[in-house]
């Protein structure tokens, strides 16, 4: 089982649409989660980070930590073409405080 | 607002050079990283150093080594490029603790011949 495993797409919605991005992790002791957007051939950026369980809004995005299901979302309401990109889930592992990178989900939002 | 520049945006060595690249960050990070990034197998970290002349292995270290004398400035150093060390270097900074944000350059594309 990969540390942090990331579906990695395309995930295609329509404008306007609510993109939903998945990232679960093994490591039950993980402490802080981030979400980067990479644009193809740019650097990644953060987006968010979350370090408690719940939601964290920021603006269109949404991030959704579950520590007892282990896993982290990003939601993206109201989808421009501009939002398509491919977005990557990092995780402190907390026990061994080792960055664990996800491969990322490439997102295609269509006009 | 941050900025993290890297001395190169595309580099062409042969098989065998000794290939230095660098970074360079002006937020007075404690971090700085040095990745790598290929399709299909994600960012994968080379070294990472938290102080001036401290360093540790991350993932991939095989091949590489790195030198920060100051603070600022992170290298990474190919002793021998080889093929299968094309690709994209990313350097990265950030505040102490793993838990903090990290800041992108904007990459160098290497290619060994």
């Amino acid at each position: 089982q990969k540390e942090v495993e990331q579906n990695s797409g395309p995930l295609s919605v329509p404008e306007g649409a609510i993109a939903s991005l998945n990232c679960t992790y093994s490591d039950r002791g993980s402490q802080s989660f981030f979400w980067y957007r990479q644009y193809s051939g740019k650097s990644p950026e953060l987006i968010m980070f979350i370090y408690s369980n719940g939601d964290k809004e920021d603006g269109r995005f949404t991030a959704q930590l579950n520590k007892a299901s282990q896993y982290v979302s990003l939601l993206i309401r109201d989808s421009q073409p501009s939002d398509s990109a491919t977005y990557l889930c990092l995780v402190n592992a907390g026990n061994n405080r080792k960055l664990i990178w996800g491969l990322g989900t490439s997102l295609a939002v269509n006009p | 607002d941050v900025k993290v520049t890297q001395s190169s945006r595309y580099l062409v060595k042969r098989t065998g050079e000794k290939v230095f690249l660098e970074c360079v960050q002006d937020m007075d990070h404690e971090n700085m990283f040095w990745y790598r990034q290929d399709p299909g197998l994600g960012l994968r970290l080379i070294y990472f150093s938290y102080d001036v002349k401290m360093k540790e292995k991350g993932d991939i270290p095989e091949g590489y080594s790195v030198s920060r004398e100051k603070k600022e400035r992170f290298s990474l150093i190919l002793e021998s490029a080889s093929t299968n060390q094309t690709s994209m270097y990313l350097c990265a900074s950030s505040l102490r603790g793993l838990e903090e944000t990290q800041y992108f350059g904007p990459g160098t594309r290497l290619l060994v011949l």
